[in-house]
């Protein structure tokens, strides 16, 4: 399972950094990606973390307004935001993303961390 | 990749035979999956590589398509498929579908 907080309030121009904690499967040998779902509007996929070699991959819609790492020591990957605006207002999902040769899929999600923006 | 979910939502009847369709902008092969989400709790992932089965999903789920055209089908819907479905490209990175709300008569 992945296990993430449960809410964060915070105010435009702060920082932030959420967690996601991996158990009951080897941690290291699947990506995490992150999952944003905005009020009232559908998902959208941030990036990922490789957490075997911390290789990440990030959505141009996202690049460079966050960033994705982990700690293998204690099996949990971070998304963190440098100055959060209102916008970033939302549900953040991680989930395991399943790989093989013929399909690449998020199998396990964790239960949503919901960021609330406002001054 | 452009993904284009139809129809946006959907009203229909417990027995009924429900389905929703994901065209993609570029041909992806079978790297297509569905997730279904309900208010307040996590996305569960139903179909994955555009045809097999999560572990766990109901046998009524189905999914079929290659290219860039895809099919979900619910074959008897049920009470519990209220939500929204989403496809899911994995071919170039990953996107979302605008998702396809369904609602129970």
């Amino acid at each position: 399972q992945l296990v993430q907080p449960g809410v964060e309030v915070k105010k435009p121009g702060e920082s932030l950094k959420i967690s996601c904690q991996g158990s009951g499967y080897t941690f290291v040998n699947y990506w995490v990606d992150w999952v944003r779902q905005k009020p009232g509007k559908g998902l959208e996929w941030m990036g990922g973390i490789y957490p075997g070699d911390s290789v990440t991959s990030y959505s141009p819609s996202f690049q460079g307004q966050i960033s994705i790492s982990v700690d293998r020591s204690i099996s949990t990957a971070y998304l963190r935001w440098g100055a959060l605006k209102t916008s970033d207002t939302g549900i953040y999902y991680c989930v395991r993303h399943r790989s093989s040769q013929y399909y690449h899929a998020m199998d396990v999600w964790g239960q949503g961390t919901t960021v609330i923006v406002s001054s | 990749i452009q993904m284009t979910q139809s129809p946006s939502s959907l009203s229909a009847s417990v027995g009924d035979r429900v389905t929703i369709t994901c065209r993609t902008s570029q041909s992806i092969g079978n790297y297509l999956n569905w997730y279904h989400h309900k208010p307040g709790k996590a996305p569960k992932l139903l179909i994955y590589g555009t045809s097999n089965l999560q572990s766990g999903a109901p046998s009524r789920f189905s999914g079929s398509g290659s290219g860039t055209d895809f099919t979900l089908t619910i074959s008897s819907l049920q009470y519990e498929d209220f939500g929204t479905y989403y496809c899911q490209q994995s071919y170039s990175d990953s996107g979302f579908g605008q998702g396809t709300r369904l609602e129970i008569k």
